[in-house]
């Protein structure tokens, strides 16, 4: 059973507009979440992360939330360049339990120029 | 960083083959892991190796057998393989929470 769940496939989004991609999990001892980003051809690279004692981190564009209560994070990216569009993937752990994390399956984020 | 390196990059076999993928990270980590990725599907963690023990191994067919003769290098051998096992492999290190990925091996069982 999916633990890490990502509902939306794809995702199509206007250059300089905000691209929102969300994810859930069903797993309550998790308490680290990770973003990663994939463009074709290449490995996923590590993009942001977030653990459960936050609810907010933000890097440069990049901004992850954690809503602990829905079991929901998601990613705001602002404002959305064409060099964003990749796959990104949502992952999580139970901290300390480094050896296993859980992915979802991704959602293509096209950001037209 | 890109520190995660894996060959090779594409790899077509026959069912009745055996060939090897190889990692090896620069990063000084000492963890490295096996994901297999399916079209549409999650990463499937496939194996574990901490310190160079395995410390997972998720009901991973014994058609692939893994190897991790120090912390730097880790191998995916493949025998009798089926079309199924048609996937990216992808390798990644890690020194506590965040994995580092190498680029992947594409991989078409014929």
């Amino acid at each position: 059973d999916q633990q890490v769940k990502q509902n939306s496939p794809s995702l199509s989004v206007q250059e300089g507009r905000i691209s929102i991609l969300n994810c859930d999990y069903t797993n309550s001892m998790f308490d680290y979440f990770l973003w990663y980003k994939k463009y074709p051809a290449e490995g996923p690279t590590f993009l942001i992360s977030i653990s459960s004692i936050k609810d907010k981190n933000e890097d440069g564009r990049f901004t992850v939330f954690l809503n602990k209560s829905a079991k929901h994070l998601s990613l705001h990216i602002v404002p959305s360049q064409p060099g964003d569009s990749a796959v990104y993937f949502c992952a999580a752990s139970e901290w300390g339990n480094f050896n296993k994390f859980y992915f979802g399956s991704g959602t293509k984020l096209n950001v037209k120029p | 960083e890109t520190g995660v390196t894996q060959t090779p990059r594409h790899l077509v076999m026959g069912m009745t083959n055996k060939k090897s993928l190889k990692c090896e990270q620069h990063l000084g980590h000492n963890a490295m892991y096996w994901y297999k990725q399916s079209a549409k599907k999650p990463l499937e963690l496939m194996f574990v190796y901490s310190l160079e023990e395995r410390v997972e191994n998720n009901s991973v067919p014994s058609r692939f057998s893994p190897e991790c003769p120090n912390s730097s290098h880790l191998f995916l051998h493949l025998h009798t393989l089926q079309p199924e096992d048609s996937a990216l492999y992808l390798c990644a290190s890690s020194q506590e929470q965040t994995q580092y990925f190498g680029p992947g091996t594409r991989l078409l069982v014929l």
